[in-house]
């Protein structure tokens, strides 16, 4: 079974810190993606990356930056953290044949920035 | 007219009920069509596709009619673990990226 990790399942941040999310994946996919998920507004992509050194721009990029230096490792990184970052943020990865169709989650990190 | 609309539920039935559910899109250019069930506090998981011709699975079954633009799930005899929320998810077509329906709860009781 596709196995994609994410480091914390709850993280508290303080408002203006830098926070990164962690995510990795072991089937060698190439595809990995960046959701946050909030109440009454369902998913909604971040960024998302093809291949490693690339990143593209989803729906709400705004306020975060990516890094992808390893084929399995997909970060997601809050600059400076502000409270309506609050959120569960889910980390997905896909292989290539499958891109956009089967996407494997992780399950998740519940961030709260107070 | 938001990109994927849902009716939010919860839909409340009883074990053994049929239950349906419906989801509209607004792009008619959109291609491939999922349906994603997420229990509570859990991540996503993919359930099933929805193609053309339909698509049935045990209990499931999908169906799309592009002419009006939506999908629906139909589930037979609900058991008690079919609770969860079921999101309906679709793709613009080419290399582009899902964009996922808010969600419909399912309760199923005793």
């Amino acid at each position: 079974d596709v196995k994609v990790t994410q480091s914390s399942r709850y993280l508290v941040k303080r408002t203006g810190e830098k926070v990164f999310l962690e995510c990795v994946q072991d089937m060698d996919h190439e595809n990995m993606f960046w959701y946050r998920q909030d109440p009454g507004l369902g998913l909604r992509l971040i960024y998302f990356s093809y291949d490693v050194k690339m990143k593209e721009k989803g729906d709400i990029p705004e306020g975060y930056s990516v890094s992808r230096e390893k084929k399995e490792r997909f970060s997601l990184i809050l600059e400076s953290a502000s409270t309506n970052q609050t959120s569960m943020y889910l980390c997905a990865s896909s292989s290539m044949d499958r891109a956009f169709e089967k996407l494997f989650f992780g399950s998740g990190t519940q961030l709260s920035v107070l | 007219r938001k990109e994927v609309e849902q009716d939010p539920g919860p839909f409340n039935v009883p074990e053994g009920a049929t239950v349906a559910f419906n989801c509209t899109y607004s792009n008619s250019a959109s291609q491939s069509f999922f349906w994603y069930r997420q229990d509570c506090r859990k991540e996503p998981k993919l359930l099933m596709s929805v193609y053309s011709s339909g698509n049935e699975d045990g209990r499931f079954t999908a169906q799309l009619n592009r002419a009006s633009q939506y999908i629906s799930l139909l589930i037979r005899d609900s058991k008690l673990s079919d609770s969860a929320t079921y999101l309906c998810v679709v793709n613009k077509g080419g290399y582009s990226t899902l964009t996922f329906g808010k969600g419909t709860m399912l309760l199923v009781s005793p």
